[in-house]
């Protein structure tokens, strides 16, 4: 499966839109993007997935570059609730492989 | 929507003895499921895939007769720690593909603390 690479850290002030950035430069053409998120203590959380058009569902929006080489989630409106580990992950098959995540705090 | 649960959520253990964890799809039939384990302020480390009806395939480092893999049905994979230490405290995490529901999507349960002391 390919690598992504996050940021370590992002804020975002509450009620603000969170953009939240992804490279996966060696993703392969038969591989989805996935978002999940963790909060303290909890298993992952599904987001949203895609493979080459921009996807949007109740919790988010996923917009992947024309070339596939990287993605940005967005929560629209960003509540307290949203601050967690968010993991962008590349794969094909059952299995994902984590990285670092980024981990987003909502201030007030 | 699709789930996928574990039991016990946590669980305090004797050094020693085993412990075992269930994961389970409750609305729709896995085939393969994997298990996770995820040490403090780290990520989800893959530790197996489980197969239905036949052996699961351990990663590299992880030792195959400490940590059984059962999965006996396609809806249930179990994990058993045996003879656990102090060290395989971890939070456990299993997931799971649904192919047939909308969006096609792998889901993970709950976690479960594993304390040994």
């Amino acid at each position: 499966d390919a690598k992504t690479t996050q940021p370590t850290s992002m804020d975002c002030a509450e009620g603000r839109a969170a953009n939240l950035p992804c490279n996966h430069s060696t993703i392969s053409g038969n591989e989805y993007v996935y978002w999940y998120r963790q909060i303290h203590s909890q298993g992952p959380q599904y987001i949203i997935h895609g493979l080459k058009n921009n996807e949007t569902n109740e919790m988010a929006s996923l917009i992947i570059t024309e070339d596939r080489k990287s993605s940005t989630l967005i929560l629209p409106h960003a509540t307290l609730r949203d601050t967690a580990v968010y993991y962008c992950i590349v794969g094909a098959g059952n299995m994902l492989t984590f990285g670092g995540g980024t981990r987003l705090m909502v201030k007030p | 929507g699709a789930v996928v649960s574990q039991h016990p959520s946590w669980v305090i253990c004797k050094s020693g003895t085993s412990v075992k964890i269930e994961c389970r799809s409750l609305d729709f039939q896995a085939t393969t499921m994997f298990w996770y384990r995820q040490f403090p302020k780290q990520s989800l480390m893959l530790m197996a895939t489980s197969n239905e009806g036949s052996k699961a395939t351990y990663e590299q480092g992880v030792e195959k007769d400490k940590f059984l893999i059962n999965h006996a049905s396609l809806t249930l994979s179990t994990l058993t720690v045996t003879s656990a230490h102090p060290e395989d405290s971890s939070f456990y995490i299993c997931s799971a593909r649904d192919w047939q529901g909308s969006g096609n999507t792998i889901y993970f349960g709950e976690g479960s603390w594993l304390t040994v002391v």
